[in-house]
């Protein structure tokens, strides 16, 4: 079974800094997708940022990028110069890979972490 | 371009009534998936739609059922409702190769008393 685990409840980020969100995951299949998700106080999920496990190159979307490592089972969010509106829930998620039992995308989340940006 | 539609957005149920959660997508994807959300924690599957005419369950599946209408729509049903199943329901759908980024909907906050 798949495990996706994040250790930082709650964490505090000065505007304009950047911060590191930890992901770590387990799974014995070699094919998984890697995502983070933003939930804001209004609460919809809103994507961020996918790494796949055979890509070679860290992924980034504008102020957004994964720090993949593959070997230790991380794949942290970092998002640098942080701005207020960035204050929200942040979930860590793997796929499973579709062609072992035609699951399609479905997801496990960890827990989440809460991201507050000080003004 | 809707994306991702849900409805009711809230809902109140005594224990024992049954209800249908509703979502439809407009984006042609083929998979679809339900998940719960309790206070404080991350989404968990309940059904997912790995394609039109096949549905299967997720981590919480028990208390719930589902129908794949169509490709748009993917219904989840309440028989006898809980307080346990007080939540946050998200729709959302992808396509099916892997990879592909999951779409939610706004979800439905449903209160069981």
């Amino acid at each position: 079974a798949q495990k996706i685990t994040q250790t930082q409840p709650g964490m505090f980020v000065q505007e304009k800094e950047a911060v590191t969100l930890d992901c770590t995951y387990d799974t014995s299949d070699p094919s998984y997708g890697l995502f983070w998700y933003k939930q804001p106080s209004s609460g919809e999920m809103i994507f961020l940022i996918y790494q796949g496990s055979y890509d070679q190159q860290n992924a980034t979307e504008g102020r957004y990028s994964l720090n993949f490592q593959k070997a230790r089972k991380s794949a942290n969010l970092v998002i640098s110069a942080s701005q207020l509106g960035d204050s929200a829930m942040y979930f860590c998620a793997m796929s499973l890979p579709y062609m072992n039992n035609n699951a399609g995308n479905m997801l496990t989340f960890g827990g989440g972490t809460r991201l507050m940006v000080k003004p | 371009n809707a994306g991702v539609t849900q409805t009711p957005k809230f809902q109140v149920l005594k224990t024992g009534q049954s209800m249908t959660l509703q979502c439809a997508q407009d984006m042609n994807h083929n998979s679809m998936y339900w998940y719960r959300q309790d206070p404080g924690m991350g989404l968990r599957l309940i059904y997912y739609s790995a394609s039109e005419g096949t549905t299967d369950k997720g981590e919480v599946p028990n208390g719930y059922n589902v129908s794949r209408l169509n490709k748009r729509e993917f219904s989840l049903r309440l028989e006898s409702a809980a307080p346990s199943q007080t939540s946050v329901y998200f729709c959302a759908s992808s396509v099916i190769q892997q990879g592909g980024e999951q779409y939610f909907g706004p979800g439905t906050r449903l209160t069981v008393t």
